[in-house]
């Protein structure tokens, strides 16, 4: 199955733990991207990678980092989350700036 | 301010009845794209339309770059059409989508 997978799909932690979020996908795009739907279901870009290089930085709090092993995976860490770092996180990728494929998200609740 | 604008914000139908949801943008795009969300659901992409019109089923999307517009014309409505529709557009290359706020339809039967 080509497709963009995202795990977990659930996570509630605590103010100023760590979390990590994965994201994979299988479509053979050079060109990955995180963004952040909030609570009013806006969505906004956080980062995106083309091969594995850092193209877009959307003024995101420096305890938010994504990390790339290669151009099927990027990854996010948040390094001390805060309240308003609840929402669903969702990862896409794309043949450089074609159509983007989401994922199915992760919810991040911080109690 | 707001670069995507979508309209209507909300919209009821009777099943059977027709749609057309609106998207207008305030900067020059490369290319646009509308998407499907249901409640918790993940975002399916519905159409990549960089311009002109495109069709699959019921649905139906004309784009005009020139114009900064784009529509999205569902017929013949169904339950199963219920959810939230986004549009966003990518300006030049620029490696991100700027979305809309959405329109969220509920048809009835």
């Amino acid at each position: 199955e080509t497709a963009v997978f995202q795990t977990p799909n659930y996570h509630v932690t605590q103010v100023g733990n760590e979390v990590s979020f994965n994201c994979k996908q299988t479509l053979g795009h050079d060109t990955m991207y995180w963004y952040k739907q909030d609570s009013k279901k806006l969505l906004k870009i956080m980062f995106s990678y083309n091969n594995k290089q850092l193209i877009v930085n959307e003024t995101v709090p420096r305890r938010f980092s994504p990390q790339s092993s290669d151009k099927a995976h990027l990854n996010l860490r948040i390094k001390s989350v805060e309240p308003e770092d609840s929402a669903v996180y969702l990862c896409a990728s794309s043949s450089d700036w074609g159509e983007q494929y989401f994922g199915p998200g992760t919810r991040l609740t911080v109690l | 301010g707001q670069q995507v604008q979508q309209s209507p914000t909300s919209l009821v139908l009777q099943e059977g009845e027709n749609a057309e949801l609106q998207c207008n943008f305030s900067t020059s795009l490369n290319s646009m794209q509308w998407f499907y969300q249901r409640p918790g659901g993940s975002l399916i992409s519905v159409f990549y339309n960089p311009s002109g019109t495109k069709q699959s089923g019921r649905l139906t999307s004309t784009t005009v770059i020139k114009e900064r517009r784009s529509s999205l014309h569902i017929s013949s409505s169904q339950i199963t059409d219920s959810g939230t529709y986004l549009c966003a557009m990518e300006r030049d290359m620029g490696y991100k989508l700027t979305f809309g706020t959405g329109t969220s339809l509920l048809v009835d039967p």
